[in-house]
Formats: structure tokens, C-alpha cells, sequence
């Protein structure tokens, strides 16, 4: 089963709105990562947050990590249409000195003009 | 330009018939990665490499084999492929707990 499961799958907004996407994850995490995807492409990295820490920022994007809930959100404020791509969280576990990276499902979003 | 280059991005093929994909990085990354893509499933993991001839089996290794002779290359092989390996295939490396960088992707059908 995923390690990452997202939540919702597919959001539709306004542009100008803000988004939320959330992740929870099953296992013990050494950091989580968010990747954007436009349609086809490759994944493009977003923001990188360790077990130890709470919150980052960076620019309109601002993610969360809660340990103890196994789980993340990604906020997109002043949402654009350029916003529109896929968006997928992604969990890093070490295990008998080998890390092993987990995505999950994603969130389609579409930032409505 | 630092980056990940996968070939062929586009591939269509047969049943049985031996394939590889490749993957190159210029970035001096010990960490290598293929992910297969599919409508509703996200990427899933098929096989990473540590460093130079080491590698795992990730969630989806069946019907995969990779290689890791030098630090650069990290080929995806498919020794006979079926069509339930028609999917879209990422490469990807980092170092240490760094994000990773990610190929165009490669879109692979196997008739």
C-alpha cells in the first residue's frame, strides 16, 4: 500500500484562492518532500521538510509536518492559473542503511483563471 | 545545465522483445532512482541505487533489471517486456537526504 496517501485527489479553485492539499503516511519518516508535476512532465521539487521540524516556507508555499499525526499539508495562497499541475508528497525512511522514497497518489489541481 | 536525461522518451514496442532505457546524471549524485507512473497509482518505486554497484528492489522490481557499473548511469532493462509494463518511467538521483531531480520521463508501450 502507499506510504503517502493525499487528500483530496482532484481540487478545483479560483484563481486568487488558496489551496490545501493534505498527506498522511504510515512509518516512522526521516523528512517528506512535495513535488509539483505539470501534465507529462517530469516531477519538479517543491519544499523539503525534516522529522524535527514543524513548518516551512517558501514563497506562496507554505507545508507543515505534524509527527505524531503522520501527516503534512501543502498551502498555496494567491493561487495562479499557472498553479495547475498535479502535486504529490513524497516520504523518506531509512532502513538497515538504505533509504527508500515513497510517493503518493496525488492531488490533481486546477486553478480556475 | 545540471541534469537527468532519459532516452528514448517515447517507445513502442512488442511483446518479448528486450528493451533498456537509460538514464544519465551530471550532478556526481550517489542516489539513483526509476519510478514507473500510472493513471491513479502515483509513481511507484522499482528499483534504487545507493552508490556504484549497489542496488534494491523498491515495491515494483517484477519484470525490471537495472545496473549500476558507474556512478553517472543507472540503466532500466527489461529483458521481455508485456503490455502491463505499458506505463510512463521516471529516473531521478540525490544525494544524501537531498530532493530529488527528475528525467522527462520516458513513455513506454508494449504492445
Amino acid at each position: 500500500s502507499q506510504q503517502g496517501e493525499e487528500d483530496p485527489q482532484a481540487l478545483s479553485i479560483q484563481e486568487g484562492e488558496n489551496a490545501t492539499m493534505n498527506c498522511s503516511y504510515k512509518t516512522s519518516i526521516n523528512n517528506l518532500q512535495w513535488y509539483r508535476q505539470n501534465s507529462g512532465r517530469g516531477l519538479v521539487h517543491l519544499i523539503l521538510i525534516r522529522s524535527n521540524e514543524r513548518e516551512k516556507h517558501s514563497g506562496r508555499l507554505r507545508v507543515t509536518l505534524d509527527t505524531s499525526k503522520k501527516s503534512s499539508s501543502l498551502l498555496i495562497t494567491a493561487s495562479r492559473a499557472a498553479d495547475t499541475a498535479s502535486y504529490f508528497c513524497a516520504t523518506e525512511t531509512l532502513s538497515g542503511g538504505y533509504q527508500k522514497v515513497t510517493f503518493g497518489t496525488g492531488t490533481k489541481l486546477q486553478v480556475i483563471p | 545545465e545540471a541534469q537527468v536525461t532519459q532516452n528514448p522518451r517515447y517507445l513502442i514496442t512488442v511483446t518479448g522483445k528486450k528493451l533498456t532505457v537509460t538514464c544519465s546524471q551530471n550532478m556526481n549524485h550517489e542516489y539513483m532512482s526509476w519510478y514507473r507512473q500510472d493513471p491513479g497509482l502515483g509513481l511507484r518505486q522499482i528499483y534504487y541505487s545507493m552508490n556504484v554497484e549497489v542496488t534494491d528492489k523498491g515495491d515494483v522490481p517484477e519484470g525490471y533489471k537495472v545496473s549500476r557499473k558507474e556512478k553517472r548511469n543507472f540503466p532500466l532493462i527489461l529483458e521481455s517486456p508485456s503490455p502491463n509494463q505499458t506505463s510512463l518511467y521516471f529516473c531521478a538521483s540525490k544525494n544524501g537526504d537531498q530532493p530529488q531531480h527528475f528525467g522527462d520521463g520516458t513513455r513506454l508501450s508494449i504492445l
